[in-house]
């Protein structure tokens, strides 16, 4: 139980195109989502949070208009990155936390690999 | 500000070796700790929640306490499978999680 899903694992743009990720909890009701970035050798780092039907709240230097998220569905959040330029390259990881999943813990997608040329 | 300091950035182990990892952190009003398990190109793995001071967890050749200040991660008689990153994370009233910024295990053959 507990499986959160992404589409696409690997995604290669050229600079100025946007790409859409989508984030699925397949056996759960995801009422809040977690998007993270993750640099090579580092750890995650937490860009936004959605919940369900809500805006999503950004962490301090996310650019919301550059990272777009939404939460239309308990099972779907999506992360557009627009206009995308090579230093957005990066790997993309969604989490997931619902009713079935203990209060706190997070379950977390594969990740998505993003390179923009 | 919450922060987790993981210990040490990398440790390399012969197979059935056993050691322990290292998460200390501070936080205002811990509300859980978490371990993870991270392979080169994948999203983490879920290992273990632990809530209170002296709870504990296994799962097969690992086992996770906690203190009021530290965590340790106990790996007994490794396999080269147990090779990944192992990430400590924790949950404070902000209910965002902080991640320490892992440590690198190989297990040698």
């Amino acid at each position: 139980g507990a499986v959160v899903s992404q589409h696409p694992s690997w995604v290669i743009c050229k600079s100025g195109t946007s790409v859409k990720i989508e984030c699925r909890s397949l056996d759960f009701q995801a009422t809040t989502m977690f998007w993270y970035r993750q640099f090579p050798k580092q750890s995650l780092m937490l860009m936004a949070t959605s919940n369900e039907g809500s805006k999503a709240t950004y962490e301090q230097g996310v650019e919301k208009d550059k990272f777009l998220i939404n939460h239309a569905s308990l099972t779907l959040s999506t992360l557009t990155v627009t206009s995308a330029h090579p230093e957005d390259s990066s790997f993309y990881i969604c989490s997931a936390r619902g009713q079935v999943t203990r209060a706190n813990e997070q379950f977390f997608g594969p990740g998505t690999r993003l390179t923009v040329l | 500000e919450d922060q987790v300091t993981q210990s040490p950035e990398a440790l390399r182990l012969q197979e059935g070796e056993s050691s322990s990892l290292n998460c200390s952190y501070t936080v205002s009003g811990l509300r859980g700790l978490f371990w993870y398990r991270q392979d080169p190109g994948k999203g983490p793995e879920f290992l273990f929640t632990l809530y209170s001071a002296g709870e504990e967890k296994e799962k097969e050749r690992l086992k996770a306490t906690l203190t009021k200040k530290e965590s340790f991660l106990h790996i007994t008689a490794p396999k080269p499978e147990d090779s990944a990153t192992y990430l400590c994370a924790v949950q404070a009233s902000a209910r965002q999680l902080t991640f320490g910024s892992g440590t690198q295990l190989t297990v040698l053959p």
